[in-house]
């Protein structure tokens, strides 16, 4: 089986920098994602790492150890508009492109 | 606006019953998967299917089940349904259907079973 964590909860300060991680126990993955979720919504895509190290798309960050197990996201210059849910997902080796996601990071920002 | 439709946007039923959830992929997209949200589970897979077939399968259970048409539109087919099965229904579509590659959520639908 594979377990995916994730802090349930984080409260950071708007033009902050706030840095989620996602660790898991899997056998083997092709892939990890980041989606951002606003309640109710659909969740959208963020990063997509397959390799390690970072992988940078504009405020955001997305960094892979494969050997540790562990990934960050990195939101620079938080806005109130990131407050929202944060999930990482893998694709598991063997499961079709299906993607298995963890608990989630509700992030709340504030002023 | 992901590209990927879903309909209806809500549903409210009663115990026993059975609904029906469609969803368009994005054009040229070939594969599509079903998730389920509900508030103690987090985001479930469900099934996934390319170009017309099924590739994977969760924890889908036995009362649910989805095909893929020839214009590549997915249903999800839940039948005698239980209060546990209210939740936010997401289908997503990428254009391929391994190794990678981003998924696409549409808007949901929402289910609610009294």
């Amino acid at each position: 089986g594979q377990n995916i964590d994730q802090p349930t909860e984080m409260t950071a300060t708007e033009g902050a920098i706030v840095q989620i991680n996602c660790t898991y126990q899997t056998s083997g993955f092709n892939g990890l994602f980041w989606y951002q979720q606003h309640a109710g919504e659909a969740p959208t895509f963020l990063s997509y790492n397959v390799l390690d190290g970072l992988e940078e798309k504009g405020r955001f960050s997305s960094f892979l150890s494969r050997s540790k197990g562990y990934s960050y996201l990195l939101l620079k210059e938080l806005q109130m508009k990131d407050s929202a849910s944060y999930l990482c997902a893998l694709i598991l080796t063997g499961g079709g492109n299906k993607l298995t996601f963890g608990t989630g990071t509700q992030l709340k920002v504030e002023l | 606006d992901s590209g990927v439709t879903q309909t209806p946007k809500h549903l409210i039923t009663a115990t026993g019953q059975r609904v029906t959830l469609r969803c368009s992929p994005r054009s040229g997209d070939l594969s599509v998967y079903w998730y389920q949200q509900s508030l103690d589970q987090g985001l479930q897979f469900l099934i996934q299917y390319y170009n017309g077939e099924e590739r994977a399968k969760g924890n889908i259970l036995e009362r649910f089940s989805a095909q893929q048409f020839p214009d590549l539109h997915s249903e999800l087919n839940l039948s005698s349904l239980e209060l546990g099965d209210s939740a936010l229904y997401f289908c997503a579509s990428s254009e391929r259907g391994q190794r990678g590659g981003e998924q696409f959520f549409g808007p949901g639908t929402r289910l609610t079973v009294l």
